[in-house]
């Protein structure tokens, strides 16, 4: 069955330097999101991509981030400048196209550790 | 905006019993999506059901069952004969049918146990 993969699952950074997390999502699904979840809090929505843009994000998802599809397959999230706040489990989402095309399927996470 | 609400942080349930987690929200919108997700200790989020809010039966996928009360706004799960396996986080989530604009809208989540 296909599935969501990110790498790495666990990524351990030091304040201000630049992490990028890295999700594949499922090969015929053009519809990719971000969501993150600090430990203990709600899952929060980032940002949603669609046709090679941002098609919505969140107030969280500042100049700080950014996204982008390198290569027809990556789907990847950059942090430029991280901050402690920015510790989370950071989970990736795709979903189709379609009538049937509201179900998203997520990745296992990565675990950002900022210290 | 759209929130979701999850009253029960914590739950517990013997094995073999039934249990009922529920989940309120509120919309204006009239077309829109609600899913429960499981998030088990590997942190795996994992959808376990979804329902149109269109369609006025109930969504079951073996023994978990939803009661989707439109006019009320809630959308509760029953889980049937609890497993082990069953012990997890639960949430709700929301989704408003709009566009390319898709994004989930979380509650708090419910923490099962199921006890042997």
């Amino acid at each position: 069955e296909p599935e969501v993969t990110q790498t790495p699952s666990h990524q351990v950074t030091q304040m201000g330097q630049e992490v990028i997390l890295r999700c594949v999502p499922i090969s015929n699904h053009l519809y990719f999101y971000w969501y993150r979840q600090i430990l203990g809090q709600k899952v929060e929505f980032l940002v949603s991509f669609y046709n090679n843009e941002i098609s919505e994000k969140s107030e969280i998802f500042d100049d700080q981030f950014s996204v982008e599809r390198p290569d027809g397959s990556n789907f990847t999230l950059k942090i430029r400048s991280t901050k402690l706040e920015d510790s989370a489990m950071y989970f990736c989402a795709s979903s189709e196209t379609g009538q049937v095309s509201y179900e998203q399927y997520f990745g296992p996470g990565t675990r950002l550790t900022v210290t | 905006a759209q929130t979701v609400t999850q009253s029960q942080p914590e739950m517990s349930v013997q094995e073999a019993e039934t249990v009922t987690l529920s989940c309120t929200y509120d919309t204006s919108e009239s077309n829109y999506y609600l899913f429960w997700y499981k998030q088990p200790p590997s942190r795996q989020m994992i959808l376990v059901i979804r329902q149109e809010a269109y369609k006025q039966q109930n969504a079951t996928e073996n023994r978990f069952s939803v009661n989707f009360q439109k006019a009320a706004k809630s959308f509760s799960l029953k889980i049937s004969d609890s497993q082990l396996g069953d012990t997890a986080m639960y949430f709700c989530a929301f989704m408003k049918h709009a566009g390319n604009n898709r994004k989930l809208i979380w509650g708090l989540g419910t923490s099962l146990g199921v006890n042997p």
